[in-house]
């Protein structure tokens, strides 16, 4: 199978633009996470999207935004960015069959976006 | 979801050695992942383990689970230059999400 594919892998915005980035998940899994790292802040959780809904969200401003489609591709945007926003952006889908008992999540390889 | 705490924050150790890092958690949980990280890219999943086991193995990889202290340990024996990542714990408390919440993890180095 396929891992978790992330495009594009690199990228530079400067500020003020938008920017979305992609996530194809593993065949089969309908739930997909989004994180994003810095090396200030470490890991933090954005949003999970399951079954084209909004599941769970983190604390982050408006500007953060995502979507999942029918086929459990994910799509997050960055809205205005800021050149606090540089960061790696992880995400990691998960089978979750089942509910409440969380599944092991697979991650792909991230987007590293630099704000100019 | 909770975050873990991984301790120490780094380890520097000779190839061939034990590496042994530890997570503590707040509340009880359903399971606990471990997750390693390599320099700038994903994190590929180690280990799950759940509440009602005590040990995993995993090839050179055991994890221990005690729930009445709240903490787990990853041991990596035999360690290796490739084992130079940074660990992170995830204990997860339910709720249907599957949101993870990280520390800071433990950024071992094994020296050749």
């Amino acid at each position: 199978k396929a891992g978790v594919t992330q495009t594009p892998r690199y990228l530079i915005k400067t500020r003020g633009q938008q920017v979305t980035l992609s996530c194809s998940p593993i065949s089969g899994h309908r739930s997909v996470s989004w994180y994003q790292q810095t090396p200030g802040q470490g890991l933090q959780f954005l949003f999970e999207y399951f079954s084209e809904t909004q599941r769970n969200k983190g604390n982050f401003p408006g500007r953060f935004s995502g979507r999942q489609f029918s086929n459990s591709r994910s799509e997050m945007n960055v809205s205005t960015l800021e050149l606090g926003d540089s960061a790696l952006y992880l995400c990691a889908s998960s089978l979750n069959k089942l509910a409440g008992l969380q599944e092991t999540q697979y991650f792909g390889p991230g987007t590293r976006l630099l704000v100019l | 979801s909770q975050q873990g705490e991984e301790d120490p924050q780094a380890l520097s150790i000779q190839e061939g050695e034990n590496a042994t890092m530890n997570c503590s958690y707040k509340t009880s949980i359903n399971n606990l992942q471990w997750y390693r990280q390599n320099s700038g890219r994903g994190l590929v999943h180690l280990i799950l383990i759940r509440s009602n086991e005590r040990e995993k193995h995993s090839g050179r990889l055991r994890v221990t689970l005690d729930t009445s202290k709240k903490s787990s340990s990853l041991l990596i024996t035999a360690s290796r230059a490739a084992d130079t990542a940074s660990y992170f714990c995830a204990p997860y408390s339910g709720g249907g999400s599957e949101k993870l919440v990280f520390g800071k993890g433990t950024k071992l180095t094994v020296n050749p």
